[in-house]
């Protein structure tokens, strides 16, 4: 079946930008995942839903990154303002319910000019 | 968070067993012992978990020591599509869906 795809699968823009990361979860998973990976780095976790809320955001960065998932399904993960810094590979992923395998998608490569 | 290390590098020859191994000294008692690994442009995959007792399927065995402070992830035979970073990464019952990947071993299969 299908697995978890992101789009889109590169994104440059400029300093001070605004950009949406898709990520559309296999069909029927109730949890999905936010991860940031950094060149040489293991993936660091950002936020999960259960559904259609947030159950934790703690590994957001700083308030200018924000994630939403409104009918439960695809989520949006939304960077205001974008640094150098938030240049990175930013993954998706979604397991069955909450403490199953997650299952993750192919990323979406950020770099921030 | 327990934490674990691995080295940062390991070499294999084709058609050869592999084994990984992961230190995480600090594990509690509801701390599941999960392994992921990443293929080069892609997400992590889920490889195999455990508890307390060896693990085995399909892609690899999982050996836990018997005072749960090490493990080792097997790979009886590996190929060239093998070539990934591993990461052992410790999964708390209590608060599971929080991931801690850490640097992983990057594993280099020769022909």
């Amino acid at each position: 079946g299908a697995g978890v795809s992101q789009t889109p699968s590169n994104k440059v823009t400029e300093k001070g930008k605004y950009v949406e990361l898709r990520c559309d979860p296999i069909s029927g998973h109730t949890a999905l995942y936010w991860y940031r990976q950094s060149l040489g780095q293991g993936p660091e976790f950002l936020i999960y839903f259960q559904g259609t809320g947030a159950a934790d955001d703690s590994g957001l960065p700083n308030d200018r990154f924000f994630a939403v998932r409104p009918e439960g399904s695809v989520s949006t993960l939304k960077i205001q303002r974008t640094e150098r810094g938030d240049s990175a590979v930013y993954l998706c992923a979604s397991s069955p319910a909450l403490g199953e395998t997650q299952y993750f998608g192919p990323g979406t490569r950020l770099l921030v000019l | 968070d327990a934490k674990t290390t691995q080295p940062n590098s390991m070499e294999s020859n084709e058609e050869e067993p592999v084994h990984l191994p992961c230190n995480h000294s600090t594990i509690s008692g509801t701390d599941y012992i999960h392994w992921y690994r990443q293929l080069p442009s892609q997400g992590p995959e889920y490889v195999i978990h455990g508890l307390t007792s060896n693990v085995n399927n399909r892609m690899a065995s999982l050996a836990i020591a018997e005072d749960r402070k090490s493990s080792t992830l097997i790979l009886h035979r590996a190929t060239l599509r093998d070539a990934a970073v591993y990461y052992c990464i410790l999964r708390d019952v209590n608060n599971f869906n929080k991931f801690y990947f850490g640097s992983g071993t990057k594993l280099n299969v020769k022909p």
